[in-house]
């Protein structure tokens, strides 16, 4: 079956500092997603995106936060300034286009720790 | 929005026995509702899923129920075997409106099968 991949799995970063995290989707797939889930809590939905643009965020996804797919294969999520309470599991998804299909894959991952 | 909770946290069973969790949501106008499973250091994979127009699903072992008046779903594994052990989420979508693909998790229950 074919697989999201996510680039780096571990990330560590110092507070302030800009990261993007890497995504690249199933290629057939049309939408895409940010996830994420802090230690012990529930994985929380950041961002989607379709044609290019965000259809819909969470009150999460504040200004710090921006996603762009910079060419056919890649989707990445930038983080501008860490903060402590970014450290995190991040999951990007996609989805096929197909109608009544609902099935989000997931990517396995990056942990990202802001010291 | 869509506020879901999932009982129990934890779960072990001997293997052979039954698992069941569970899971509530708000949204009434919730329809479709998918189980993840993640084992430790991989992915979420969906499972199973089920629409809000039946009442249950199986798939071998694993069967999903609804109850929409009551506003829960569950999550049943018969006849459990120890690679059967990982973290399972249930999942609701939002309010219609709503990007597709946009969900809200349980906790997770952790469980253990022993052999």
């Amino acid at each position: 079956e074919p697989e999201v991949t996510q680039t780096p799995s571990h990330q560590v970063t110092q507070m302030g500092q800009e990261v993007i995290l890497r995504c690249v989707p199933i290629s057939n797939h049309l939408y895409f997603y940010w996830y994420r889930q802090i230690l012990g809590q529930k994985v929380e939905f950041l961002v989607s995106f379709y044609n290019n643009e965000i259809s819909e965020k969470s009150e999460i996804f504040d200004d710090q936060f921006s996603v762009e797919r910079p060419d056919g294969s890649n989707f990445t999520l930038k983080i501008r300034s860490t903060k402590l309470e970014d450290s995190a599991m991040y999951f990007c998804a996609s989805r096929t286009p197909r109608q009544g299909t609902e099935k989000l894959f997931f990517g396995s991952g990056t942990q990202l720790s802001v010291l | 929005g869509e506020n879901v909770e999932q009982h129990p946290s934890t779960l072990s069973v001997q293997e052979g026995d039954s698992a069941v969790i569970k899971c509530t949501y708000s949204d009434s106008a919730s329809n479709y509702f998918p189980w993840y499973k993640q084992e430790l250091g991989k992915r979420p994979q969906l499972i199973i899923d089920i629409r809000s127009n039946v009442g249950e699903k199986k798939d071998q072992r694993i069967a999903v129920t609804l109850n929409k008046t009551a506003k829960h779903f569950s999550l049943h594994i018969t006849e459990t075997q120890p690679e059967d052990s990982a973290v399972y989420f249930c999942a609701a979508p939002p309010r219609r409106g709503s990007t597709l693909g946009r969900l809200y998790f349980g906790r997770g229950t952790q469980l253990t099968v022993w052999p």
